[in-house]
């Protein structure tokens, strides 16, 4: 079955920028879908389709796949995007098709 | 607004049996593919099972055979009948909306979760 790896962990300093990553296999020919959850709380859609943000969702939050990566990208962090980061792909391929990342957390120092 | 609001976690011994229930608002349960993803204590997230607009039901290996999704239409709401529970069924159960779209699928909204707990 398909495997998305995440680093565990990935810290940065108020107002710079973050960037979480999404491995996996040709992930660039799959559509990369991405969920924010905070400590108690259920996820939150931030990203869906590589890069399109719902409603709500502010610009700082972007999203780019290629390859076998598949970015998050967080600018001008705020101590409230500290959480839990999940990538997810459907791989129709397989008999598994949901597919998670492991997640990662997101430090804001 | 369109809202999911899980009920019916709970404690519960090795092999007993649970109902989780999500009621909709906003949107119509039978017009949409709904899933149940769950987390354990400290982990990631994991697809339980989806129902399809049309009726069909899949499910995790590791729940099929043991688990049934289903919906009332009249009340807008989605089921997880879980039964021969086990310890490693332990988890935070969701309900979501699964967005079925040109050959990819994400889930939004989600609900708030509730707390399923298998221990003696």
């Amino acid at each position: 079955s398909y495997v998305l790896t995440q680093p565990p962990s990935v810290s940065v300093a108020p107002g710079k920028t973050a960037r979480i990553t999404c491995g996996g296999n040709n992930i660039g020919s799959k559509s990369v879908h991405w969920y924010q959850q905070k400590p108690g709380q259920a996820p939150v859609l931030v990203i869906y389709y590589d890069s399109d943000r719902p409603s709500g969702i502010p610009e700082r939050f972007s999203g780019s796949n290629s390859g076998n990566t598949a970015t998050l990208t967080i600018s001008r962090v705020e101590a409230g995007d500290e959480a839990d980061y999940y990538c997810q792909v459907w791989d129709s391929s397989s008999d598994h098709p949901v597919v998670f990342g492991g997640g990662t957390k997101l430090t804001v120092l | 607004e369109v809202q999911l609001v899980e009920s019916g976690g709970g404690l519960v011994q090795p092999g007993g049996s649970l109902r989780l229930s999500c009621a909709a608002s906003g949107f119509t349960v039978s017009s949409n593919y709904m899933s149940w993803v769950r987390q354990a204590p400290g982990k990631g997230l994991e697809w339980v099972s989806v129902i399809y607009s049309g009726g069909s039901t899949y499910y995790a290996d590791s729940v099929k055979g043991r688990f049934t999704i289903s919906r009332d239409n009249s009340k807008n709401t989605l089921y997880l009948q879980m039964n021969s529970l086990r310890a490693e069924d332990t988890a935070v159960y969701y309900c979501a909306r699964d967005q079925a779209v040109a050959g990819t699928r994400w889930f939004d909204p989600w609900g708030q979760g509730t707390l399923v707990t298998v221990s003696s």
